[in-house]
């Protein structure tokens, strides 16, 4: 069964900091990944996605991330976070197999903390 | 905009008792699904649909049943509540193998 690991459980940083979140999958064909961000008392939302193309790619509130495939990564940034990015963040994988009807395994997400 | 709801946001209910969680999607999307969401665990997958009266099973479908009757509503049944199904449920919506809309889930504790 596929896996995707998430490295840190908790992040604790101050406001203009620079943020690198981890994400590990295991399966080794085509994927989609995704990263998706839970805001306190709020719905799942998307942040950014990879289908195809540019590894590197940009989403919302000034995140990126960076899709390696040697190393089945899919790693999310922002070069300077704010207190209002305080959230769960959760990477997901699609497997794009024939039977995998776009079910996405989710990682165990990251607390990040944004203080003042 | 895809419009993801569910029908309460918070439900107490007590063991034994049979549970029905609704999701309503609005935007004709073939496929459903429904997660629980747990501190440490991420999101799981209980049942997902890809058509109306469609259903397969995900990764934690013990105690869970669904129905899909209509396009646009997916339904999961808890048959009989028990303590260890306290949980966020989350329902979520997607056309085609793109992007899952997440509705804002419902929190459920059983006692």
């Amino acid at each position: 069964a596929q896996s995707v690991s998430q490295h840190n459980h908790h992040v604790i940083l101050s406001e203009a900091a620079s943020l690198e979140l981890g994400c590990n999958y295991s399966y080794g064909g085509t994927v989609n990944l995704f990263w998706y961000v839970q805001y306190p008392g709020q719905h799942l939302q998307l942040l950014l996605k990879y289908f195809s193309g540019d590894p590197l790619v940009k989403g919302i509130k000034g995140f990126e991330a960076e899709f390696i495939k040697s190393k089945f990564s899919f790693n999310l940034r922002k070069p300077s976070v704010q207190w209002s990015d305080t959230a769960e963040y959760f990477c997901a994988v699609n497997a794009m197999t024939t039977d995998s009807w776009g079910k996405l395994q989710f990682g165990a997400g990251t607390q990040v903390v944004v203080t003042p | 905009d895809v419009k993801v709801t569910q029908s309460s946001r918070y439900l107490v209910k007590r063991t034994g008792e049979k549970v029905f969680l609704e999701c309503v999607q609005d935007m004709d999307h073939e496929n459903m699904f429904w997660y629980r969401q747990d501190p440490g665990l991420g999101l799981r997958l209980i049942y997902f649909s890809y058509d109306v009266k469609m259903k397969e099973k995900g990764d934690i479908p013990e105690g869970y049943s669904v129905s899909r009757e209509k396009k646009e509503r997916f339904s999961l049944i808890l048959e009989s509540a028990s303590t260890n199904q306290t949980s966020m449920y989350l329902c979520a919506s997607m056309k085609g193998r793109e992007t899952q809309y997440f509705g804002p889930g419902t929190r459920l504790l059983v006692l």
